[in-house]
């Protein structure tokens, strides 16, 4: 079992609909939790990150964390073509230092 | 704002060949890591440094080696390249324990 799981996609959304991208990881040590875009070639941005349960938003994008259920969300509204791209789950353990990223689900927002 | 600045940008090496990627890292921040993404998969974590000491090691083959020097730039540097060396590597930094931000990546082709 992978550390970091995510569905692979694609994930087609209607322009304007609302995005969910879920994740699943296997540590219940994990303290920081990130969600990362990328871009066909390009590199990985951040977007998000939650350390604590409960929600998280900024602008658009609201992030979930349950770590109870070892759960975390991304809920991205109004999703503009421009969203279309790779989301990137990423978890740290204890000591904040190796990132496990998950495989990734892509998304597609049809205009 | 200052960015993880990676070079070169673009690498080709012919196989059992020898290559240097260099990171320089945001200002202030004193943790290295480095990630090898190949096509279609999650970038996979490579090794880390915090003040010029390695801090972790994940799946980086025997043939890599790296290190972080006193200006807190690092180095990777990979021998005896093979065909499956050939990958987009990232580069990331971030202060102690916080949020890790890429740089534009390497992509390294062996021929």
């Amino acid at each position: 079992q992978k550390e970091v799981e995510q569905n692979s996609g694609p994930l087609s959304v209607p322009e304007g609909a609302i995005a969910s991208l879920n994740c699943t990881y296997s540590d219940r040590g994990s303290q920081s939790f990130f969600w990362y875009r990328q871009y066909s070639g390009k590199s990985p941005e951040l977007i998000m990150s939650i350390y604590s349960n409960g929600d998280k938003e900024d602008g658009r994008f609201t992030a979930q964390l349950n770590k109870a259920s070892q759960y975390v969300s991304l809920l991205i509204r109004d999703s503009q073509p421009s969203d279309s791209a790779t989301y990137l789950c990423a978890v740290t353990g204890r000591g904040y230092q190796k990132v496990t990223f998950g495989t990734g689900t892509k998304l597609q927002v049809i205009p | 704002a200052a960015g993880v600045i990676q070079s070169p940008r673009h690498l080709i090496k012919e196989k059992r060949e020898t290559a240097t990627l260099k990171c320089y890292p945001i200002p202030r921040h004193d943790t290295v890591y480095w990630y090898q993404q190949g096509p279609g998969q999650d970038p996979q974590f490579l090794i880390s440094f915090y003040e010029k000491m390695q801090s972790d090691k994940g799946s980086i083959p025997d043939r890599f080696s790296a290190q972080q020097f006193s200006d807190y730039h690092s180095e990777l540097n990979m021998s005896s390249l093979e065909l499956g060396d050939s990958a987009l590597y990232f580069c990331a930094s971030s202060p102690r324990g916080g949020e890790q931000f890429f740089g534009p990546g390497t992509r390294l082709t062996v021929l």
